[in-house]
């Protein structure tokens, strides 16, 4: 089944401490990003990739950090996080990047709470 | 910063009726405009999307109409019902990024 693969689904960590968000695509799709999800603010991207070992910064991207040495990986760390970083965080892939007549797959999410 | 404008933030619709959701943007760069639907504890989904030189596309129930002149587009489901009640964003792409709206939380109520 195509899918995109998000792990954990559920997170409470501390403030600080250095967590990784895996991401997973067994579709090949060149195309791999972050996006955190709030009240009010929609889906905003945090980081994006166009294919390996290429990335580049979304809209949000301070206090993430993102690695692309695979095709079908794209974990999401943060090094320190902190409470405002608390969040529905989505996984997506897509076969290119957004072009027109391109669908992008989204993960489950991972809600994130920093205490 | 890019931005997409959605309106309105949440609408209750009748069983039958019909949904219109509204979107605007600001840079001339987007090339592609899909409408996500995401439904609680899932991920967004695509359900449709249009290009600018198309000013309307539909897919059953589901119409986009699009004013390249005025950058705006907008959301209609026809015949709304109970299981198309989710949280609908419109978006914006360009070569590299996404720029997603707020977001629309749609209930249809029987």
């Amino acid at each position: 089944e195509a899918q995109v693969t998000q792990n954990p689904r559920y997170l409470i960590t501390v403030t600080g401490k250095k967590l990784t968000v895996t991401c997973s695509q067994n579709m090949n799709h060149e195309y791999m990003s972050w996006y955190r999800q709030d009240p009010g603010l929609g889906l905003r991207q945090i980081y994006y990739s166009m294919n390996v070992e290429v990335t580049d910064k979304g809209d949000v991207p301070e206090g993430y950090k993102v690695s692309r040495k695979e095709k079908r990986n794209f974990p999401l760390i943060l090094e320190s996080p902190s409470p405002n970083q608390t969040s529905l965080y989505f996984c997506a892939s897509s076969q290119r990047g957004p072009a027109p007549n391109t669908e992008a797959f989204f993960g489950q999410g991972t809600r994130l709470t920093v205490v | 910063q890019q931005q997409v404008k959605q309106s309105p933030q949440s609408l209750i619709v009748q069983k039958g009726g019909i949904s219109i959701i509204n979107c605007a943007y600001e840079n001339t760069a987007f090339d592609y405009f899909p409408w996500y639907q995401q439904f609680p504890g899932k991920g967004p989904a695509l359900l449709i999307a249009i290009r600018p030189d198309v000013s309307e596309k539909k897919e059953g129930r589901f119409t986009i109409s699009f004013n390249k002149s005025a950058k705006q587009f907008s959301l209609h489901i026809m015949d709304s019902q109970p299981g198309d009640s989710a949280t609908y964003f419109c978006a914006a792409t360009s070569y590299d990024k996404v720029i997603f709206g707020p977001g629309t939380s749609l209930s249809v109520i029987p």
